[in-house]
Protein backbone atom coordinates (compact mmCIF):
# COMPACT_ATOMS: atom_id res chain seq x y z
CA UNK A 1 0.00 0.00 0.00
CA UNK A 2 1.47 3.29 -0.81
CA UNK A 3 2.61 5.50 2.02
CA UNK A 4 4.18 8.72 2.74
CA UNK A 5 7.40 8.36 4.12
CA UNK A 6 9.56 11.19 6.12
CA UNK A 7 13.45 12.02 6.43
CA UNK A 8 14.91 11.79 8.75
CA UNK A 9 13.04 10.30 11.57
CA UNK A 10 14.87 12.45 13.75
CA UNK A 11 17.08 15.77 13.87
CA UNK A 12 18.89 17.24 16.46
CA UNK A 13 20.41 20.98 15.38
CA UNK A 14 21.66 23.86 17.16
CA UNK A 15 19.63 26.25 17.80
CA UNK A 16 20.39 29.17 14.87
CA UNK A 17 21.20 26.52 11.99
CA UNK A 18 19.23 25.45 9.14
CA UNK A 19 17.34 22.23 8.91
CA UNK A 20 15.81 20.98 5.76
CA UNK A 21 13.12 18.56 6.70
CA UNK A 22 12.11 15.90 4.30
CA UNK A 23 8.63 14.07 2.58
CA UNK A 24 7.93 12.24 -0.35
CA UNK A 25 4.11 11.80 -0.39
CA UNK A 26 2.07 9.61 -2.35
CA UNK A 27 3.04 9.31 -5.78
CA UNK A 28 -0.49 10.66 -7.65
CA UNK A 29 -1.09 13.14 -4.65
CA UNK A 30 -1.10 16.86 -5.73
CA UNK A 31 -1.87 18.28 -2.44
CA UNK A 32 0.95 18.69 0.39
CA UNK A 33 0.91 19.83 3.48
CA UNK A 34 3.35 20.54 6.95
CA UNK A 35 1.71 19.97 10.23
CA UNK A 36 3.90 20.41 13.58
CA UNK A 37 3.37 18.77 17.30
CA UNK A 38 4.95 20.20 20.12
CA UNK A 39 5.16 17.64 22.68
CA UNK A 40 2.87 17.37 24.77
CA UNK A 41 0.22 19.78 22.57
CA UNK A 42 -2.36 19.30 19.80
CA UNK A 43 -1.02 18.92 16.27
CA UNK A 44 -1.24 22.18 14.19
CA UNK A 45 -1.46 23.39 10.51
CA UNK A 46 1.32 25.01 9.21
CA UNK A 47 0.57 24.88 5.54
CA UNK A 48 -0.78 23.57 2.53
CA UNK A 49 1.28 23.53 -1.18
CA UNK A 50 -0.50 22.98 -4.34
CA UNK A 51 0.83 23.66 -7.96
CA UNK A 52 4.12 24.65 -6.98
CA UNK A 53 2.50 27.56 -4.79
CA UNK A 54 1.04 28.05 -1.09
CA UNK A 55 -2.49 27.51 -0.82
CA UNK A 56 -2.21 28.48 2.68
CA UNK A 57 -0.01 29.40 5.53
CA UNK A 58 -0.76 29.73 9.42
CA UNK A 59 0.03 32.41 12.22
CA UNK A 60 3.38 29.98 12.43
CA UNK A 61 4.63 29.69 9.57
CA UNK A 62 6.81 32.67 9.64
CA UNK A 63 9.54 34.04 6.95
CA UNK A 64 11.72 31.44 8.96
CA UNK A 65 9.57 29.08 7.00
CA UNK A 66 9.85 27.78 3.66
CA UNK A 67 8.40 24.76 1.89
CA UNK A 68 9.51 23.39 -1.64
CA UNK A 69 9.53 20.49 -4.24
CA UNK A 70 12.20 20.38 -5.93
CA UNK A 71 11.36 17.65 -8.17
CA UNK A 72 8.85 15.28 -8.81
CA UNK A 73 8.58 13.39 -5.97
CA UNK A 74 9.73 15.11 -2.82
CA UNK A 75 8.60 18.18 -0.62
CA UNK A 76 10.67 19.41 1.65
CA UNK A 77 10.11 21.93 4.81
CA UNK A 78 13.24 24.45 5.38
CA UNK A 79 13.34 26.57 8.70
CA UNK A 80 16.06 29.01 8.43
CA UNK A 81 17.40 29.68 11.60
CA UNK A 82 15.92 27.72 14.20
CA UNK A 83 15.06 28.73 17.87
CA UNK A 84 14.33 26.63 20.68
CA UNK A 85 10.36 26.81 20.40
CA UNK A 86 10.68 25.09 16.71
CA UNK A 87 11.19 21.50 18.30
CA UNK A 88 8.39 19.54 17.58
CA UNK A 89 7.30 16.05 15.21
CA UNK A 90 7.07 17.79 11.89
CA UNK A 91 4.17 15.76 9.81
CA UNK A 92 4.04 15.36 6.14
CA UNK A 93 0.35 14.38 4.73
CA UNK A 94 -1.06 14.58 1.17
CA UNK A 95 -3.71 14.00 -0.76
CA UNK A 96 -5.52 13.52 -4.03
CA UNK A 97 -7.82 15.99 -5.85
CA UNK A 98 -11.88 15.87 -4.25
CA UNK A 99 -12.56 12.84 -4.52
CA UNK A 100 -15.05 12.63 -2.21
CA UNK A 101 -13.88 10.94 1.04
CA UNK A 102 -10.77 13.93 0.71
CA UNK A 103 -8.50 11.82 3.18
CA UNK A 104 -5.11 13.36 4.11
CA UNK A 105 -2.04 10.23 4.86
CA UNK A 106 -0.01 11.11 6.98
CA UNK A 107 4.23 10.15 7.01
CA UNK A 108 5.79 9.42 10.36
CA UNK A 109 7.48 12.31 11.57
CA UNK A 110 10.39 14.18 11.95
CA UNK A 111 11.22 14.68 15.33
CA UNK A 112 13.44 17.82 15.38
CA UNK A 113 15.25 19.15 18.42
CA UNK A 114 16.51 21.99 18.37
CA UNK A 115 19.55 22.51 21.41
CA UNK B 1 -12.39 29.53 13.34
CA UNK B 2 -13.24 25.97 13.88
CA UNK B 3 -12.18 24.61 17.44
CA UNK B 4 -12.11 20.85 17.92
CA UNK B 5 -12.17 19.64 21.59
CA UNK B 6 -11.89 16.41 23.10
CA UNK B 7 -12.85 15.44 26.28
CA UNK B 8 -11.67 13.49 28.97
CA UNK B 9 -7.96 14.03 28.36
CA UNK B 10 -7.30 11.08 30.05
CA UNK B 11 -9.41 7.55 30.30
CA UNK B 12 -8.75 4.37 32.00
CA UNK B 13 -11.24 1.31 31.53
CA UNK B 14 -10.57 -2.46 32.35
CA UNK B 15 -9.95 -4.79 29.82
CA UNK B 16 -13.27 -5.69 27.62
CA UNK B 17 -15.16 -2.78 28.48
CA UNK B 18 -17.14 -0.77 25.75
CA UNK B 19 -15.57 2.77 25.84
CA UNK B 20 -16.57 6.00 24.18
CA UNK B 21 -14.41 8.93 23.33
CA UNK B 22 -15.90 11.91 22.31
CA UNK B 23 -15.29 15.48 20.25
CA UNK B 24 -16.76 18.30 19.65
CA UNK B 25 -16.10 21.39 17.12
CA UNK B 26 -17.47 24.22 17.10
CA UNK B 27 -18.15 24.83 13.27
CA UNK B 28 -21.45 22.61 12.28
CA UNK B 29 -20.55 22.75 8.60
CA UNK B 30 -17.68 20.56 8.55
CA UNK B 31 -16.90 18.62 5.50
CA UNK B 32 -15.08 15.50 7.26
CA UNK B 33 -14.03 14.05 10.55
CA UNK B 34 -11.04 12.14 10.61
CA UNK B 35 -9.90 9.85 13.37
CA UNK B 36 -6.77 8.90 14.42
CA UNK B 37 -4.57 7.14 16.68
CA UNK B 38 -1.50 7.77 17.65
CA UNK B 39 1.19 5.56 19.95
CA UNK B 40 3.68 7.56 22.61
CA UNK B 41 6.41 9.49 20.16
CA UNK B 42 4.97 7.96 16.69
CA UNK B 43 2.87 9.25 13.43
CA UNK B 44 -0.80 9.80 13.00
CA UNK B 45 -2.80 6.14 11.97
CA UNK B 46 -6.00 7.10 10.39
CA UNK B 47 -8.50 4.73 11.81
CA UNK B 48 -12.00 6.25 10.11
CA UNK B 49 -12.89 9.19 8.27
CA UNK B 50 -16.69 10.20 8.24
CA UNK B 51 -18.14 12.64 5.46
CA UNK B 52 -21.13 15.07 6.27
CA UNK B 53 -23.55 13.31 4.19
CA UNK B 54 -22.88 9.90 6.29
CA UNK B 55 -23.75 8.97 9.84
CA UNK B 56 -21.76 6.64 11.30
CA UNK B 57 -18.82 4.34 9.55
CA UNK B 58 -17.20 1.29 11.15
CA UNK B 59 -14.23 -0.80 10.84
CA UNK B 60 -13.50 -3.66 13.00
CA UNK B 61 -14.50 -3.25 16.79
CA UNK B 62 -14.12 0.86 15.79
CA UNK B 63 -17.35 2.64 15.54
CA UNK B 64 -17.59 6.42 14.88
CA UNK B 65 -20.48 8.45 14.45
CA UNK B 66 -21.02 12.28 13.37
CA UNK B 67 -23.80 14.59 14.56
CA UNK B 68 -23.25 17.95 12.44
CA UNK B 69 -26.21 19.62 14.07
CA UNK B 70 -25.17 19.42 17.64
CA UNK B 71 -21.41 19.78 16.79
CA UNK B 72 -20.52 16.52 17.98
CA UNK B 73 -18.44 12.83 17.28
CA UNK B 74 -17.87 9.60 18.93
CA UNK B 75 -15.36 6.89 18.63
CA UNK B 76 -16.93 4.07 20.09
CA UNK B 77 -14.26 1.24 21.02
CA UNK B 78 -16.07 -2.47 21.34
CA UNK B 79 -14.31 -5.08 24.11
CA UNK B 80 -10.81 -3.37 24.74
CA UNK B 81 -7.50 -4.78 24.75
CA UNK B 82 -4.71 -3.63 26.19
CA UNK B 83 -3.32 -3.06 22.14
CA UNK B 84 -6.19 0.24 22.22
CA UNK B 85 -3.70 2.16 24.37
CA UNK B 86 -3.05 5.11 22.68
CA UNK B 87 -3.49 8.50 22.25
CA UNK B 88 -7.02 9.38 20.19
CA UNK B 89 -7.37 12.19 18.02
CA UNK B 90 -10.24 13.58 16.32
CA UNK B 91 -9.40 15.80 13.11
CA UNK B 92 -12.20 18.08 11.24
CA UNK B 93 -11.97 19.34 7.40
CA UNK B 94 -14.28 22.29 6.58
CA UNK B 95 -14.70 22.13 3.08
CA UNK B 96 -13.82 19.38 0.45
CA UNK B 97 -11.34 21.48 -1.68
CA UNK B 98 -7.95 19.83 -1.91
CA UNK B 99 -6.10 22.14 -0.11
CA UNK B 100 -8.06 22.12 2.76
CA UNK B 101 -6.39 21.62 6.46
CA UNK B 102 -7.56 19.76 8.78
CA UNK B 103 -8.11 21.01 12.55
CA UNK B 104 -7.15 18.86 15.36
CA UNK B 105 -8.48 18.30 18.71
CA UNK B 106 -6.51 17.65 21.74
CA UNK B 107 -6.81 14.11 22.26
CA UNK B 108 -7.64 11.85 24.66
CA UNK B 109 -5.13 9.36 26.45
CA UNK B 110 -6.43 6.26 26.54
CA UNK B 111 -5.30 3.19 28.47
CA UNK B 112 -6.78 -0.48 28.89
CA UNK B 113 -5.79 -1.89 31.90
CA UNK B 114 -5.30 -5.80 31.82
Amino acid sequence: EPEVTQTPSHQVTQMGQEVILRCVPISNHLYFYWYRQILGQKVEFLVSFYNNEISEKSEIFDDQFSVERPDGSNFTLKIRSTKLEDSAMYFCASNTPPSGRNEQFFGPGTRLTVL
Amino acid sequence: KQEVTQIPAALSVPEGENLVLNCSFTDSAIYNLQWFRQDPGKGLTSLLLIQSSQREQTSGRLNASLDKSSGRSTLYIAASQPGDSATYLCAAQLTNFGNEKLTFGTGTRLTIIP
